[in-house]
C-alpha cells in the first residue's frame, strides 16, 4: 500500500535551516506529482509547495518563496524541502502528499507529517 | 489568490441526522475542461488529512457514499447524510485549479 513518511523535522534556531524528507513506497513514485503541506500548531491547512513527477517545475507558496526548495531523487523514492532562514511563523507540522493521477484527482495520500519548531 | 470561505466553521450534528458544508471561492473554479477543481478533506483528530472528494462531485477511493460533494463556478457543498461517530473532525475545501493552492478555513464538525 502506498506509505509517506517524513523525516528530518525537530528544533531549529530562528535564521537556521532543516530538511526535511519524505519517503515513498507502494507506489510508482516517478509518475506523480508531489506536494507539501503544513499546518500551525492549533490552526488550518497551508499549501507549501508543489513538484512535477520528473521535478522539471516546481512551485512555492509566497510565504516561503525564496527560503524553501521543494525537489525529489526520484532514483531513490524520496522527496525533499530544504528550509532555510526559519522563522517563528514556520512552526508547523509539514506534510507530504501525493498528487493522485492527473491534475485535479486530490491528494490521496499524506505521510504523518514531521514537526519543525522554530524556537530559540 | 483565490480565496475560500467555508461555513459554518462549527457544526454539532446528532448521529444519524444530516449535514452540510459550505464553501466559496471569489473566482471561478470551472476549467475549460468543463470540470470543477474543488476538493474536500477530512482531518479527523490526531490524524493527517484525507482526500474526501476531488472535482467538486467524485468520491475518492473507500469513501462512504454517505458523503457527496456538488456545486459549480464559485459554490460548493459537501453533504453527509447521515453522519456516524466516525465523521468527526475538521472538513476543510480547497482549490487545486490556480498555484497558489488556498484552503477554506475548516468546519469542525461534533457530534451532539
Amino acid at each position: 500500500q502506498v506509505q509517506l513518511v517524513e523525516s528530518g523535522g525537530g528544533v531549529v534556531q530562528p535564521g537556521g535551516s532543516l530538511r526535511l524528507s519524505c519517503e515513498a513506497s507502494g507506489f510508482s513514485f516517478s509518475s506523480h506529482d508531489m506536494h507539501w503541506v503544513r499546518q500551525a500548531p492549533g490552526k488550518g491547512l497551508e499549501w507549501v509547495a508543489f513538484i512535477r513527477y520528473e521535478g522539471s517545475q516546481q512551485y512555492h507558496a509566497d510565504s516561503v518563496k525564496g527560503r524553501f526548495t521543494i525537489s525529489r531523487d526520484n532514483s531513490k523514492n524520496v522527496l525533499y524541502l530544504q528550509m532555510n532562514s526559519l522563522t517563528s511563523d514556520d512552526t508547523a507540522i509539514y506534510y507530504c502528499a501525493k498528487l493522485g493521477r492527473s491534475f485535479g484527482s486530490g491528494l490521496d495520500s499524506w505521510g504523518q507529517g514531521a514537526l519543525v519548531t522554530v524556537s530559540s | 489568490d483565490i480565496l475560500m470561505t467555508q461555513s459554518p466553521l462549527f457544526l454539532p450534528v446528532t448521529p444519524g441526522e444530516p449535514a452540510s458544508i459550505s464553501c466559496r471561492s471569489n473566482q471561478s473554479l470551472l476549467h475549460k475542461n468543463g470540470y470543477d477543481y474543488l476538493e474536500w478533506y477530512l482531518q479527523k483528530p490526531g490524524q493527517s488529512p484525507q482526500l474526501l472528494i476531488y472535482l467538486s462531485s467524485s468520491r475518492a477511493s473507500g469513501v462512504p457514499d454517505r458523503f457527496s460533494g456538488s456545486g459549480s463556478g464559485t459554490d460548493f457543498t459537501l453533504k453527509i447524510s447521515r453522519v456516524e461517530a466516525e465523521d468527526v473532525g475538521v472538513y476543510y475545501c480547497m482549490q487545486p485549479l490556480q498555484i497558489p493552492y488556498t484552503f477554506g478555513r475548516g468546519t469542525k464538525l461534533e457530534i451532539k
